[in-house]
């Protein structure tokens, strides 16, 4: 079936730092992969998405690439604000009809001033 | 406001009520979904429509649980004998093609 991993949080940073939230997948087929960003109170928002292999989705200063050989989609930033404090989700998009999404746990970043 | 809009934000019931939530799709988006969360972890698909017609259902949701989209519009989720378990955040979500956008959410809170 289809599986989406990401590393636990909370992660906890000093403005300014960098940024990484592994996410890692199993799925059959070609999917397509999103992260999502919870802040506090609100619902999900699509930060970014990518739909092939080696495509690399980015927004806000956010990266990730979709790497087909290692399974993964790694959400990156190169200098976090501390308005970036939120939840954020790796998903995956089945190939197949009614493009369901499977979520990871989520995790939790919190940006120290 | 032309987002997914969700109804009510907050419910507290007691064990074993029956309690429904309504959720508003973007008016074109043509297929409409409700994923349940609970504290922690990420949102776990419940069910599908597209139109009017339920396309897919997870095991997650039980006899108890039944959703219904009459016109292709709106949907509820009904949860019937709720039990301290179904506590958690249910999100709708509509979408056309591609790329689903969220509501906000109805947090359901079983006492």
């Amino acid at each position: 079936g289809n599986s989406v991993t990401q590393m636990e949080g909370p992660v906890t940073l000093s403005e300014e730092a960098f940024l990484t939230i592994n996410c890692t997948y199993t799925a059959t087929g070609y999917p397509s992969l999103f992260w999502y960003v919870q802040y506090p109170g609100e619902g999900l928002q699509l930060l970014l998405k990518a739909t092939k292999a080696d495509d690399k989705g980015s927004n806000k200063g956010f990266e990730a690439t979709y790497r087909k050989e290692t399974t993964s989609f790694h959400l990156e930033k190169g200098s976090v604000q501390v308005s970036d404090s939120a939840v954020y989700f790796c998903a995956l998009r089945r190939s197949n009809a009614g493009n369901m999404l499977t979520f990871g746990g989520g995790t939790r970043l919190m940006v120290k001033p | 406001d032309t987002g997914v809009s969700q109804n009510p934000r907050h419910k507290i019931t007691k064990r074993g009520q029956n309690v429904t939530f309504r959720c508003d799709p973007i008016s074109e988006h043509n297929r409409l979904y409700w994923y349940r969360q609970t504290l922690g972890q990420g949102p776990e698909f419940l069910t599908y429509f597209q139109n009017e017609a339920q396309l897919e259902k997870s095991r997650l949701l039980s006899d108890r649980f039944s959703a219904e989209r009459p016109k292709g519009s709106f949907s509820t989720l009904e949860i019937q004998r709720t039990e301290q378990g179904d506590s958690a955040m249910y999100l709708c979500a509509s979408s056309l093609e591609r790329g689903s956008t969220f509501g906000s959410g109805t947090r359901l809170t079983v006492v």
